[in-house]
């Protein structure tokens, strides 16, 4: 069962564009959703995370927004770069009372053209 | 901090041979992940221990597939016998975590198995 539904599987934007990754999720046992960003050879790296009780969260040029009722959250990426160029994954944690667990979506690969 | 370290980073095999990965986590850190990476299925969590305890063990494919945490710096990963359908890349994660803090995962650099 797939329980974090991402899209689009692969996007190619342009330098300075902007970047949208959505994500879904059925579990509302779900309390954090981190993003992870992923570069060939390497493992995911966190890059933004979010909680249930925020509708939006901003770091330089990367925002997360949260619509908690709709299920659904998104990656948004202002002035993309060609160093953006890399594989995104969104995720939903569970607390399961003994250690978080958590479910990936499918990734997005991201390609920033000059 | 070294990070969350994983060897071997490439592991080329044959069918049927046993293949260990190893993965020594972030001093401090009380839980770890194995997952397994495939452009089919995504990143897959295979299994995770707290306080090198395994409590999830419902992502392991099948009987082939092993862990262990014999104690809180070293962690392994077998796979016996080891089958084509078993490449993919395998990450090793770690967390302080303890059930309800806002950290999350950090992962190592993976392991590339391929078998051939």
């Amino acid at each position: 069962q797939q329980q974090v539904k991402q899209s689009p599987q692969s996007l190619i934007v342009q330098k300075g564009g902007i970047s949208i990754i959505n994500c879904a999720y059925e579990n509302t046992a779900f309390d954090y959703f981190p993003w992870y960003q992923q570069f060939p050879g390497k493992g995911p790296a966190l890059l933004i995370a979010i909680r249930p009780d925020v509708s939006e969260k901003k770091e330089g040029r990367f925002t997360i927004s949260f619509n908690k009722s709709a299920k659904q959250f998104s990656l948004h990426i202002m002035d993309s770069q060609p160093g953006d160029s890399a594989t995104y994954f969104c995720a939903a944690r569970r607390n399961t009372g003994t250690a978080s667990k958590l479910t990936f979506g499918t990734g997005t690969r991201l390609q920033v053209t000059l | 901090d070294a990070g969350v370290i994983q060897s071997p980073r490439h592991e080329v095999t044959e069918m049927g041979q046993e293949v260990t990965l190893r993965c020594k986590p972030i001093s401090g850190h009380n839980s770890l992940f194995w997952y397994r990476q495939t452009m089919m299925r995504g990143l897959e969590l295979l299994i995770y221990f707290n306080n090198n305890v395994p409590i999830d063990d419902s992502g392991m494919p099948e009987d082939r597939f092993s862990a262990k945490m014999p104690n809180a710096s070293f962690s392994t990963l077998k796979i016996q016998p080891s089958e084509p359908r078993d490449s993919a890349v395998y990450f090793c994660a770690s967390t302080p975590d303890r059930g309800g803090g806002a950290n999350v995962l950090t992962f190592g650099a993976g392991s590339r198995l391929t078998v051939l």
